[in-house]
């Protein structure tokens, strides 16, 4: 199974609201992935998770608070976001941080009005 | 700073013919290389992955090869399909762990 599962697919929130984004492995994978990707670029890089622990935090504002709650798992906390915050929002897992091949999820499109 | 980029960015060709898709880098120092296709506003598909050791990788009609020295790696698509239309990225890892993806390529086949 080389699959990544994300939910959910599309999310559409307020400025005020909090929710939150997860996305699931079962290939035994210990680093796991948030990027962001606006319309026609190519994702950017927010978190990384080294068996289990944060290990690149790429100067992402504090409405974006990531979780690991354990291996197989992945959440992104979302708070008091921006419009500009709208994008494709996608996780991706590999055996380990030492340059694996990456597994991709579908992503989450997210919508901030 | 490592800065990648690939060109053409966009790219329309008939169906069948033989293409190839560039990706420069600035900073030969990389662990490897990873080509990737992107559907609309769907998640990627690793389609190789090229180790710095390596030259080159194969799958089916897709052949990667990759010259560190000069910075370069390229995608070469044999007997292109409608199938094969989407943006195709290439991304390397380097000396800190983390992927950077390139400005992508946007292909049509057109039957």
């Amino acid at each position: 199974d080389t699959e990544v599962t994300q939910t959910p697919k599309h999310l559409v929130m307020g400025m005020t609201n909090k929710k939150s984004l997860k996305c699931e492995q079962h290939m035994g994978h210990r680093a796991m992935y948030w990027y962001k990707q606006k319309a026609k670029k190519p994702p950017e890089l927010m978190f990384v998770y080294s068996y289990e622990k944060l290990s690149i935090n790429e100067s992402v504002p504090s409405r974006f608070s990531p979780e690991c709650p354990n291996s197989s798992l992945l959440n992104l906390h979302l708070h008091a976001l921006q419009p500009e915050d709208s994008a494709l929002y996608l996780c991706a897992s590999s055996q380990t941080r030492r340059g694996d091949t990456q597994y991709f999820g579908p992503g989450t499109r997210l919508t901030v009005l | 700073k490592q800065e990648v980029t690939q060109i053409p960015a966009a790219l329309s060709v008939p169906e069948g013919e033989n293409l190839v898709l560039n990706c420069s880098f600035t900073d030969s120092a990389i662990y490897n290389l990873q080509w990737f296709r992107q559907d609309p506003g769907k998640g990627l598909t690793s389609l190789l992955l090229i180790q710095s050791s390596q030259r080159e990788q194969t799958s089916g009609r897709l052949n990667a090869s990759l010259d560190k020295s000069s910075g370069r790696s390229t995608l070469y698509i044999a007997a292109s399909q409608p199938g094969d239309s989407a943006t195709y990225l290439c991304a390397l890892t380097s000396g800190t762990y983390k992927y950077i993806f390139g400005t992508g390529t946007r292909l049509k086949v057109l039957a």
